[in-house]
Order: C-alpha cells, then sequence, then structure tokens
C-alpha cells in the first residue's frame, strides 16, 4: 500500500464548477499537509498549506484535513480554464528533513 | 517569477559527458532539496541539504553527484548518465529541516533533462 493515494483522474469539469480533488494517506505522523499546483513543464507550486487538521480558505481554494479518516481534499469554487493543471496532494511529519511524500497528482481539465 | 532559480531550462546531453545542474535561491532558506519527476509521475526525492551540509540521500546512484558551495546555491553534477535518467530535475528550498515549523516548498521551474 502506497503511503499516499491520488486518483490520477483526468478530471473534467466545466468552467463554474466545483472540483473536488482528494487523497487519502496511511501513516498517521504525517501532520503538515500541502496542495501544490503543477502546469506542464513547470514546477510544482505551493498552493495550499495546513498544519494538523481543520479547514483554510484562501479565495476560491479551500483545504480539508480530516485525521481521524486519514483524508484530506481541495475545492476549487468557481473553476476557470486557467485552473487546469496538476493537483499534488504532499505530506510531511515533520522530521527527517522534512521529508515529504508526494500523491500521484491530479490532472484537471477545466472547460471553457 | 519563482523564487528559486535554475540553470539551464533545457540540457540534452550524450551518456560520456559531464554537465551540472545548477540551482540558486536569496530566501534565507537553509535547506535545499533536489527531486526527479518523470512524465505524469510526482516528484521523488534525491537529496536533502541542511546548512550546506547533505543530510538524506535516497540511495540515489553515483552518477549523481550533490554539492553545496553555500547557503544560497546548490548544483547537481551528472556523468555517465542513462537515457532513463532523463527526467525534470526540480530543486526546492524551505526555511529549515528542524524546529517546530515547516510550511511547505519553494520548487525551482525546473531543468529538462534529455539523456542521449
Amino acid at each position: 500500500q502506497k503511503e499516499v493515494e491520488q486518483d490520477p483522474g483526468p478530471l473534467s469539469v466545466p468552467e463554474g464548477a466545483i472540483v473536488s480533488l482528494n487523497c487519502t494517506y496511511s501513516n498517521s505522523a504525517f501532520q503538515y499537509f500541502m496542495w501544490y499546483r503543477q502546469y506542464s513543464r513547470k514546477g510544482p507550486e505551493l498552493l495550499m498549506y495546513t498544519y494538523s487538521s481543520g479547514n483554510k480558505e484562501d479565495g476560491r481554494f479551500t483545504a480539508q484535513v480530516d485525521k481521524s479518516s486519514k483524508y484530506i481534499s481541495l475545492f476549487i469554487r468557481d473553476s476557470q480554464p486557467s485552473d487546469s493543471a496538476t493537483y499534488l496532494c504532499a505530506m510531511s511529519a515533520g522530521t527527517g528533513g522534512f521529508k515529504t511524500i508526494f500523491g500521484a497528482g491530479t490532472r484537471l481539465f477545466v472547460k471553457a | 517569477d519563482t523564487e528559486v532559480t535554475q540553470t539551464p531550462k533545457h540540457l540534452v546531453m550524450g551518456m560520456t559527458n559531464k554537465k551540472s545542474l545548477k540551482c540558486e535561491q536569496h530566501m534565507g532558506h537553509r535547506a535545499m532539496y533536489w527531486y526527479k519527476q518523470k512524465a505524469k509521475k510526482p516528484p521523488e526525492l534525491m537529496f536533502v541539504y541542511s546548512y550546506e551540509k547533505l543530510s538524506i540521500n535516497e540511495s540515489v546512484p553515483s552518477r549523481f553527484s550533490p554539492e553545496c558551495p553555500n547557503s544560497s546555491l546548490l548544483n547537481l553534477h551528472l556523468h555517465a548518465l542513462q537515457p532513463e535518467d532523463s527526467a525534470l530535475y526540480l530543486c526546492a528550498s524551505s526555511p529549515d529541516t528542524i524546529g517546530t515549523a515547516f510550511y511547505g516548498y519553494t520548487f525551482g521551474s525546473g531543468t529538462r533533462l534529455t539523456v542521449v
């Protein structure tokens, strides 16, 4: 079993839709949870960061962490074509040089 | 623009060549990382430098040799690579590797390496 599971998609939605992206994990030591957005042929860009459980909102993006279920989500409201990218969930236990484990990434296409 | 600068952006090298990838950051971060990313795969950790000392080497073949000349620079020296080493090589930094807080990485745009 992988430490972090993420559906690679692709996920195709119409412009304006609410997008839900999810990851599950098995390591209960993870306490830092991140979402990165990666455009084609570019490096990942940190989108959302959450420490421990709870919700965090930033504009159209909301990140949720449920440590009891080992489940994290990213919601994108009013999705735009410019949101078309690969979204990588990532987690770290905060030890070992903040070694981060990435999910496989979900490819998202938002159609105009 | 990213605050982690990687050069070159593209590199094509033969299997007998020696080349170097360079990474620079001026955010005062004391941790720097090399990741390798194959197409449609997540990044895979190669090396971690903490305060200019190598702290993690993820069993990377010796044909990859990292170097951290100072707190702002990170190099990756390449020698006798194989075609399967073709990938996007990403440099990242974070404020620290110890302490109580981690706020994620700042990645560079990467070097797209092709080994022929």
